[in-house]
């Protein structure tokens, strides 16, 4: 079945420590999102990929780092300069349509919940 | 940059009632406008969308309306069952710009 797939679902992590997060997709979709979602904060939007070798900051992108080797693969590394990474994260993905632009719909994975210890 | 403001938080209604959740924008160049759903444990889905050039959407049950001038747009959920209960996402984006601003989210809690 096409989708997109995180993993893990859940991480832990000592403070001072990188982590990486997967996200893959097999939509065939050429943009891809990351959004860090917080209990009343809604999703913000911390980095995004239109491209394979191409990424835009987003709001928060501050401690984060990610990756856009392949169409299918974007990885986020959490890294120990975010001050509270605590969260749940999600990716997404979307097509583009000519101009350039979503032409909407997002697709979520389940999302990564990671936990500072 | 945009900001997206949704109301209520927390939505409690019986079974077979109706209910509204309340978004504003603050980019009047916003032109898109989806709802996301968001059951426990997984990522949010896509349930209705609408475009500035269009003041009302229906699928069944759900309906979204929007009033440009005011910049605010509303989802309406009818005659709710047990598993509408989901927290939903209101969101917006500006022509040009590539990804969306989301609102705080509305839990929604139907009783049986």
């Amino acid at each position: 079945d096409g989708g997109i797939t995180q993993s893990p679902k859940y991480l832990f992590r000592k403070e001072g420590q990188n982590v990486t997060l997967s996200c893959e997709q097999n939509l065939n979709h050429d943009a891809m999102y990351w959004y860090r979602q917080d209990p009343g904060q809604g999703l913000r939007l911390i980095y995004y990929s239109q491209i394979v070798n191409d990424f835009q900051k987003g709001d928060i992108a501050e401690g984060y780092s990610v990756s856009r080797e392949k169409k299918e693969s974007f990885p986020l590394t959490v890294t120990s300069a975010q001050k509270n990474p605590t969260a749940f994260y999600l990716c997404a993905s979307s097509q583009m349509s000519g101009t350039g632009l979503s032409t909407g719909e997002l697709f979520f994975g389940e999302g990564s919940r990671l936990t500072v210890l | 940059g945009e900001n997206v403001e949704q109301h209520p938080s927390t939505l409690s209604v019986q079974e077979g009632d109706s209910a509204v959740i309340k978004c504003t924008y603050s980019d009047s160049a916003s032109n898109y406008f989806p709802w996301y759903k968001q059951e426990l444990g997984k990522g949010p889905q896509l349930i209705i969308d609408i475009r500035s050039n269009v003041g009302e959407k229906k699928d069944q049950r759900i309906a979204v309306t929007l009033n440009k001038t005011a910049k605010h747009f509303s989802l309406h959920i009818t005659e709710t069952q047990p598993e509408d209960s989901a927290v939903y996402f209101c969101a917006a984006r500006r022509t040009g710009r590539r990804a969306l601003t989301f609102g705080s989210g509305t839990r929604l809690q139907v009783q049986p």
